[in-house]
């Protein structure tokens, strides 16, 4: 069974805190992403990645930064907490090719819960 | 601006046929998805269009009409784990996915 794996379910921090979530996906995906998930809203791109070590900044990458330094792997880093990220934070994966191979199908991980104080 | 459209929530009734529209305005277009999303749970793939028509899958059918920028989900038979939200997606021109806000379906038995 494919999947997307978050570290953490539910994360409180403190403002200021740095925070870390990880993702991880064993389908040998090339392109992998975060978003940001609030009610009323549709899902936000922070970063993705379409290759090791490389990175693209999404609609909303203030305050975020991540890293990208393995295939399977894709961290997301909160430099500084602010109780303005509180949010349901989603990782997905995608492979390249073809539109009708499916490609730029998503598969999301079951997501991470971050609450900052 | 890029804008996706899909009604905040809607209600039907166990068995019954519900559909839930999108309306969406991108720059360019490489497709439509539609998502199923359970409260608490990840978003699941459901369907992709990118060609006029209807497309089905066993209980659930997706139509697209590029021309009027519009797509429906069709859920048939409905059951009550069908209550969850639909999340309409369109892959622009630079293939970013531009998301609706979601659309959550009530059932009631």
């Amino acid at each position: 069974d494919v999947k997307v794996t978050q570290s953490s379910r539910y994360l409180v921090k403190r403002t200021g805190e740095k925070v870390f979530l990880e993702c991880v996906q064993d389908m040998d995906h090339e392109n992998m992403f975060w978003y940001r998930q609030d009610p009323g809203l549709g899902l936000r791109l922070i970063y993705f990645s379409y290759d090791v070590k490389m990175k693209e900044k999404g609609d909303i990458p203030e305050g975020y930064s991540v890293s990208r330094e393995k295939k399977e792997r894709f961290s997301l880093i909160l430099e500084s907490a602010s109780t303005n990220q509180t949010s349901m934070y989603l990782c997905a994966s995608s492979f390249t090719g073809t539109a009708f191979s499916g490609a730029n199908v998503l598969t999301f991980g079951a997501g991470s819960r971050l609450t900052v104080l | 601006g890029q804008n996706i459209d899909q009604p905040t929530e809607m209600t039907a009734t166990e068995g019954a046929i519900v559909q839930i529209n999108c309306t969406y305005q991108t720059s360019g277009f490489n497709g439509l998805f539609w998502y199923q999303q359970h409260a608490g749970e990840a978003p699941t793939f459901l369907s992709y269009n990118v060609l006029d028509g209807l497309e089905e899958k066993g209980r659930f059918s997706s139509f697209l009409s590029r021309s009027k920028g519009y797509s429906y989900l069709l859920l048939k038979e409905l059951q009550m784990k069908d209550s969850a939200s639909y999340l309409c997606a369109v892959l622009d021109s630079n293939y970013q996915l531009i998301w609706g806000a979601g659309t959550k379906l009530i059932i009631k038995p």
